[in-house]
């Protein structure tokens, strides 16, 4: 199947300063990627779809000014929060799509801000 | 709007005890529904897509079977390494780029 990454794993950051995460597709080129945020014991949030070479479509409620999306290549999909708080603790999944509309994931990354 | 709906909310099973996980879909035109493992702090791992009404596939002690308003995952003799969070999600054709609505999710315990 194929391998998406996540980078980094888990993340502590300090409320106010911005964090970065990265989701790349290994073995496969993925011209849309998807992010994701779970809560604990819920089902997966839809935050935005990402298109390579184009402008990140949020879903309704996300702030784009807070959840910054850039997919620079077709291999890889950054998402940075910024101006970091609190509630933005929470576990961020990206995915990417294959040129078969199957959707595989990365590992997920574990925020936490202080 | 696409809806899917997935039952139980949690199953507990004793190892060798053979059951299935349901899923009940809403969707204008399915282009796919698919099944996906989830284990605590981890991201979902991919297992099944389904395309067509009347279509199965099987992967290890794992059998998904798609009608045209339910899909179901049948788990012959599970062990404890099938504990997991299975999500199930559909793709409607009419969407753009691919996007999935998730069900909730069954959680599977089972016991030795």
């Amino acid at each position: 199947g194929a391998v998406v990454s996540q980078h980094p794993s888990r993340v502590i950051c300090k409320s106010g300063t911005s964090v970065k995460i990265e989701c790349r597709s290994l073995d496969f080129q993925a011209t849309t990627m998807f992010w994701y945020r779970q809560f604990p014991k819920q089902s997966l949030m839809l935050m935005a779809t990402s298109n390579e070479g184009s402008k990140a479509t949020y879903e309704q409620g996300v702030e784009k000014d807070k959840f910054l999306i850039n997919h620079a290549s077709l291999t890889l999909s950054t998402l940075t929060v910024t101006s970091a708080h609190p509630e933005d603790s929470s576990f961020y999944i990206c995915s990417a799509l294959t040129d078969v509309y199957e959707q595989y994931f990365g590992p997920g990354t574990r925020l936490t801000v202080t | 709007e696409d809806q899917v709906t997935q039952s139980p909310e949690a199953l507990r099973l004793q190892e060798g005890e053979s059951s299935s996980l349901n899923c009940s879909y809403t969707v204008s035109g399915l282009r796919g529904l698919f099944w996906y493992r989830q284990d605590p702090g981890k991201g979902p791992e991919f297992l099944f897509t389904l395309y067509s009404a009347g279509e199965e596939k099987e992967k290890e002690r794992l059998k998904a079977t798609l009608t045209k308003k339910e899909s179901f995952l049948h788990i012959t003799a599970p062990k404890p390494e099938d504990s997991a969070t299975y999500l199930c999600a559909v793709q409607d054709s009419g969407t753009s780029y691919g996007k999935l609505t998730f069900g909730q999710g069954t959680i599977l315990t089972v016991h030795p």
